[in-house]
């Protein structure tokens, strides 16, 4: 079935460092959405990417959703301790759009 | 509007027990997916409904099961609980369309002993 991968699992940087979260999937993707859940939390939406090649910011971070849309990644320049999280991205398969599959989550921690 | 509730926050069962979790939507929303949340393996689909009917299914076994009710409330039942059941059950609603974004409620967070 499909299955979403991301890498790392874990990563530790000191504030100020930049970050980046990768997401691979076995299959085309229709969207990619990325989500961050605080330590404790739940997962709160950040971001949609639907077009082949596209690029999208927030403030720090960019995510970009690759030309095969197959992959994505996340990237959060300059980090600050409010960042810490774990991140995840999810996609509809564009061969069925009704489950949304999650990858396992890049955890992030920042070091004052 | 008011967010994802979900009821109980926490629960304590025994092996063999069976449990009942509720979701109440955000108000418009017609579609209702569940989730598992754990250390190991990440956050796995469990089903969504849409209008009361099961619309998508993950590959959990049949001790685990849903419905949801005309007001697009949902419950999910575990039955015959096993201590690999230990987890974070996250409901999130959407509007029910193609390539939503989903809400996600604080969840529950059943334990087995």
């Amino acid at each position: 079935g499909q299955q979403v991968m991301q890498i790392p699992q874990y990563q530790h940087v000191q504030e100020g460092e930049d970050f980046t979260t990768y997401c691979n999937s076995s299959t085309t993707l229709s969207n990619i959405q990325w989500y961050k859940q605080r330590p404790g939390g739940h997962p709160v939406f950040l971001i949609q990417l639907v077009k082949s090649g596209e690029v999208k910011k927030q403030k720090r971070l960019t995510f970009q959703f690759g030309e095969a849309k197959k992959n994505s990644s996340l990237h959060i320049t300059a980090t600050q301790t409010t960042d810490v999280g774990t991140y995840f991205c999810a996609g509809h398969s564009s061969s069925n759009t009704g489950k949304l599959i999650f990858g396992q989550g890049t955890t992030l921690q920042v070091k004052p | 509007k008011a967010g994802v509730t979900q009821t109980p926050r926490y629960l304590i069962k025994t092996r063999g027990q069976q449990v009942t979790l509720s979701c109440s939507p955000i108000s418009g929303h017609r579609s209702v997916s569940w989730y598992q949340q754990t250390p190991g393996q990440g956050l796995q689909f469990l089903f969504e409904y849409f209008s009361e009917t099961q619309r998508n299914k993950g590959n959990f076994p049949g001790r685990f099961s849903g419905r949801q009710f005309s007001n697009s409330r949902s419950e999910m039942n575990v039955s015959t609980l096993e201590l690999g059941d230990s987890a974070l059950y996250l409901c999130a609603s959407s509007l029910g369309f193609q390539l939503d974004t989903q809400y996600f409620g604080p969840g529950t967070r059943l334990t087995v002993l």
